[in-house]
C-alpha cells in the first residue's frame, strides 16, 4: 500500500514550456485535491475532485489545468509555464466523509518544480 | 473567510523542554481541526483531527487540544527527532471539502 505517489519529484522548465505532473492513490479515495507550498504563504489549494470525472477550482487555481479520468489518478497540467509558479506541489486524497463530517487528507512526497 | 494564524512562527526548545503551539482560526462552522507535521523535503504527515471544543487527542510525546477558538499542540520533554514544522487546517461546513492551512510553526528542539 503506496499510499499517495507523485511523479516527478524534481523539474526544470523554462517560461513557457508546458508540463504535466501525475498523482496516484491506492486507496480508493473519491476525493484528490492539488496544493502548492511557498515560503511565507503556506498551503493553497490550487484544484480539487470530488469524485472520477469531477474537478472544481480551488484558492488559485489560475494558470494550471486538471483531469479526473480514472478514480486513482489526479493529472495536473501547466499550459505555459511561468517563473511565479515555481513553488513545491503537493497532491493529497481522502475517502468520502459522512454527512457534516470532516475527515482527514493524505499527502504525497510532493514534486519541486523551477521555473527558470 | 475562514482563517488560521499559527504562532509562534518559529520555535527553539532544548530537549525535554516542553511547550505549547497555538493555532487560532475563523471559520463559519467548524467541521474538523487538523494537525500535521512536516519533515524537510516531505509531504505533511498527519497527526491528529480534532471535531468539537473540549476534545483532547494524544500520541506519545504530543497533546493536541481544541477550544472554540483556538487549538493548542503540547509537547511534553521533546526529543531532536520532534524537530519539523507543524501545520494546522481546519474544514468549514461552508468550504464543501476545502482545508485552510496555516503557515506552520518551526519546531527546532537541541540535544
Amino acid at each position: 500500500n503506496a499510499g499517495v505517489t507523485q511523479t516527478p519529484k524534481f523539474r526544470v522548465l523554462k517560461t513557457g514550456q508546458s508540463m504535466t505532473l501525475l498523482c496516484a492513490q491506492d486507496m480508493n479515495h473519491e476525493y484528490m485535491y492539488w496544493y502548492r507550498q511557498d515560503p511565507g504563504m503556506g498551503l493553497r489549494l490550487i484544484h480539487y475532485s470530488v469524485g472520477e470525472g469531477t474537478t472544481a477550482k480551488g484558492e488559485v487555481p489560475d494558470g494550471y489545468n486538471v483531469s479526473r479520468l480514472k478514480k486513482q489518478n489526479f493529472l495536473l497540467g501547466l499550459e505555459s509555464a511561468a517563473p511565479s509558479q515555481t513553488s513545491v506541489y503537493f497532491c493529497a486524497s481522502r475517502r468520502l466523509a459522512g454527512v457534516g463530517s470532516a475527515d482527514t487528507q493524505y499527502f504525497g512526497p510532493g514534486t519541486r518544480l523551477t521555473v527558470l | 473567510e475562514d482563517q488560521v494564524t499559527q504562532s509562534p512562527e518559529a520555535l527553539r526548545l532544548q530537549e525535554g523542554e516542553s511547550s505549547s503551539l497555538n493555532c487560532s482560526y475563523t471559520v463559519s462552522g467548524l467541521r474538523g481541526l487538523f494537525w500535521y507535521r512536516q519533515d524537510p523535503g516531505k509531504g505533511p504527515e498527519f497527526l491528529f483531527t480534532l471535531y468539537s471544543a473540549g476534545e483532547e487527542k494524544e500520541k506519545e510525546r504530543l497533546k493536541a487540544t481544541l477550544t472554540k477558538k483556538e487549538s493548542f499542540l503540547h509537547i511534553t520533554a521533546p526529543k531532536p527527532e520532534d524537530s519539523a514544522t507543524y501545520l494546522c487546517a481546519v474544514q468549514a461546513g461552508t468550504s464543501g471539502s476545502r482545508l485552510t492551512f496555516g503557515e506552520g510553526t518551526q519546531l527546532t528542539v537541541n540535544p
